[in-house]
This record gives C-alpha cells, structure tokens and sequence, in this order.
C-alpha cells in the first residue's frame, strides 16, 4: 500500500540532545511537508520541500533542521536549540504541479523532553 | 494573502442531529479548499476537496461541503450525526496561484458527539 510511515511514534528526548524523526514516502510524491501541532493551534509549516536537495523554511523553522538527499526521505531533526520541542509533528507529501491535489499525512510522531 | 478562520473550537452535537462546522477564507487567488478530520494521536485523513469543478462537495462518511464565494465560506455538513465523527477538523486552503504547494490551516474545530 502506499502512503508515509512517521518513525517512531513517541520519542522522549533529554534536555540538550538532538533527536530526528523519520518520515518515509512511496507515493512519489515530489513535494514534502513537516508539520508541528500544539494544541488550540492548529498546523504550524516549519520547512518544505519540493524537490530532492532543495528545502525552505516554513514559519517556526527555528531549532530544527532538515535533508533531503532522497525523493521518499525527508527526515527533521529536533535540535538543543529548540526551547519548546514537546509536540505533535506531522509529515505530508504532494503532488508538485497540480494545485488542486490534496496532500497525505502520516500517523505522526509525539515527542516529549523529559 | 491567505488566511482560514474557522468560526467555532468546539462544537457539541446529539448523535443523530445535524452537523455544522463553519469556515471562512481568505485567498488573494482561487483557492483550492479541503476539510481533513483528525482522530486523537493520528494524522489528517481528508473527507473531502473544493476544485472549482462543483459548488456542492460530497465526501466521505456522509459529510459534504458548500463553497460560497460570495461569502467567502466552505462549511462542512453532515445530517446526522454518529459517534464516531467525534474528533478534530480542520479546514484549509491553497491558493491556485503563487505558493500553491503551501497549505493553509485553520486552528481546528473539535467536534464531541453526546449519546
């Protein structure tokens, strides 16, 4: 079946540490998104790609950091610089070129600083 | 610009009455228009899309959507409501021109469905 695969569901991280969650594609979609949920917030973009080797930054961009060395990989690391990294992080993947496609989402991934 | 402003963070139905989830739009372009449904601790999964093909969107589960342009607005509906349509919905956009691989979301509305 197709769709995206978010790794690991939960993820506990310690103060000071960085942490990367996966999210894997066989869609071939061109176009990939992460995603975090806080609640009462709805989706907040922090960084986008749209082609292997390119990315842009969303509007919370800051603290993390992603790659895209893959077309079906575009994995976000959590980094120190993150202050509040307790959330709900969701990745999607599009269609490039035709606006009106919807975009998927994984089963998303909760990480929680301890 | 583009914004999505959905008009309710929660709503509280009887099962078997109608729903309504409102959402207004803005969109400097013509936009493409979707509702996703989220169940706690999981992704979006999309009920249904606006294309420009017809005002009146049927989706899955039963609910559908009207897009009044006029009115800036694509409110999601169902006729009776069931337990399990409790969960979160979010309405959102992307502008046909310009930007068009960035979504646009609204804050969410939860939907809790009494017995």
């Amino acid at each position: 079946d197709g769709g995206i695969t978010q790794s690991p569901k939960y993820l506990f991280r310690k103060e000071g540490q960085n942490v990367t969650l996966s999210c894997e594609q066989n869609l071939n979609h061109d176009a990939m998104y992460w995603y975090r949920q806080d609640p009462g917030q709805g989706l907040r973009l922090i960084y986008y790609s749209q082609i292997v080797n390119d990315f842009q930054k969303g509007d919370i961009a800051e603290g993390y950091s992603v790659s895209r060395e893959k077309k079906e990989s575009f994995p976000l690391t959590v980094t120190s610089a993150q202050k509040n990294p307790t959330a709900f992080y969701l990745c999607a993947s599009r269609v490039v070129g035709q606006p009106n496609t919807e975009a998927f989402f994984g089963q998303g991934t909760r990480l929680t600083v301890v | 610009a583009q914004s999505v402003t959905q008009l309710d963070s929660h709503v509280s139905v009887s099962e078997g009455t109608p729903v309504l989830l409102r959402c207004n739009y803005s969109s400097s372009y013509s936009p493409s228009l979707f509702w996703y449904v989220q169940h706690p601790n999981k992704g979006l999964q999309l009920l249904l899309k606006y294309t420009s093909a017809a005002t009146l969107v049927k989706g899955i589960n039963g609910f559908e959507a009207e897009f009044k342009k006029s009115e800036t607005s694509f409110h999601l509906t169902k006729p009776s409501a069931h337990m399990s349509d409790a969960a979160e919905y979010f309405c959102v956009v992307t502008p046909l021109r310009n930007n068009f691989n960035k979504f646009y979301f609204g804050s969410g509305t939860k939907l809790n469905v009494k017995p």
